[in-house]
């Protein structure tokens, strides 16, 4: 079985610009969860999706946002970046995310804001 | 709110000892699970070993083991026969029962392995 994939793997933006990110799950999930990992702020969650309906959200701005497709596919886009928005974004997915089912991570996106 | 503590940032062991990673949590809940991952350099997040807080066993998985102690709310993971490979920043996790996937991380401690 196929793991979670990301892409892109990295990505360099510039301030001002907005950005998506994307989580294919492992097949037969239908949970995804985002984190932001960071040096100083250390790993955050974002968001969590599940069935296309966002089920749990972290404290971040309104500029971070999601959505899941019908296929399970997620995607994230964090708008007006700033520099502070450089971080690995990684993102999860497990089987129904209801009462606990483990999560796989997949090899994250690296973003650079400049 | 959920808060989860790893006092030592950086650890280091030689080849083959024994080495333990010290976490501690806080919550209010009763029934929550509990992780340690392992992020090596490639930055993939692998699941190490995982607690269930209604069992009073440790839970072992091969040289992994950890020492949970609910009423003290620490969950520390022992590394016995240490290997070059077990290089990597660990982090210990905690999420609630039914708050579906939103783990709650500490701060990770880097573990050295030197040969």
């Amino acid at each position: 079985k196929a793991g979670v994939t990301q892409t892109p793997r990295y990505l360099i933006k510039t301030r001002g610009q907005q950005v998506t990110l994307s989580c294919s799950p492992i097949s037969g999930h239908r949970s995804v969860s985002w984190y932001q990992q960071t040096p100083g702020q250390g790993l955050q969650f974002l968001f969590e999706y599940f069935s296309e309906t966002q089920r749990n959200k972290g404290n971040f701005p309104g500029r971070f946002s999601g959505r899941q497709f019908s296929n399970s596919r997620s995607e994230m886009n964090v708008s007006t970046l700033e520099l502070g928005d450089s971080a690995l974004y990684l993102c999860a997915s497990s089987f129904t995310g209801g009462r606990y089912n483990e999560q796989f991570f997949g090899p994250g996106t690296r973003l650079t804001v400049l | 709110a959920q808060t989860v503590t790893q006092s030592q940032p950086e650890m280091s062991v030689q080849e083959a000892e024994t080495v333990t990673l010290s976490c501690t949590y806080d919550t209010s809940e009763n029934n929550y699970y509990l992780f340690w991952y392992k992020q090596p350099p490639s930055r993939q997040m692998i699941l190490v070993i995982r607690q269930e807080a209604y069992k009073q066993q440790n839970a072992t998985e091969n040289r992994f083991s950890v020492n949970f102690q609910k009423a003290a709310k620490s969950f520390s993971l022992k590394i016995s026969d240490s290997q070059l490979g077990d290089t990597a920043m660990y982090f210990c996790a905690y999420v609630k029962e039914t708050s579906g996937s939103r783990l709650t991380f500490g701060e990770g401690t880097q573990l050295t392995v030197n040969p």
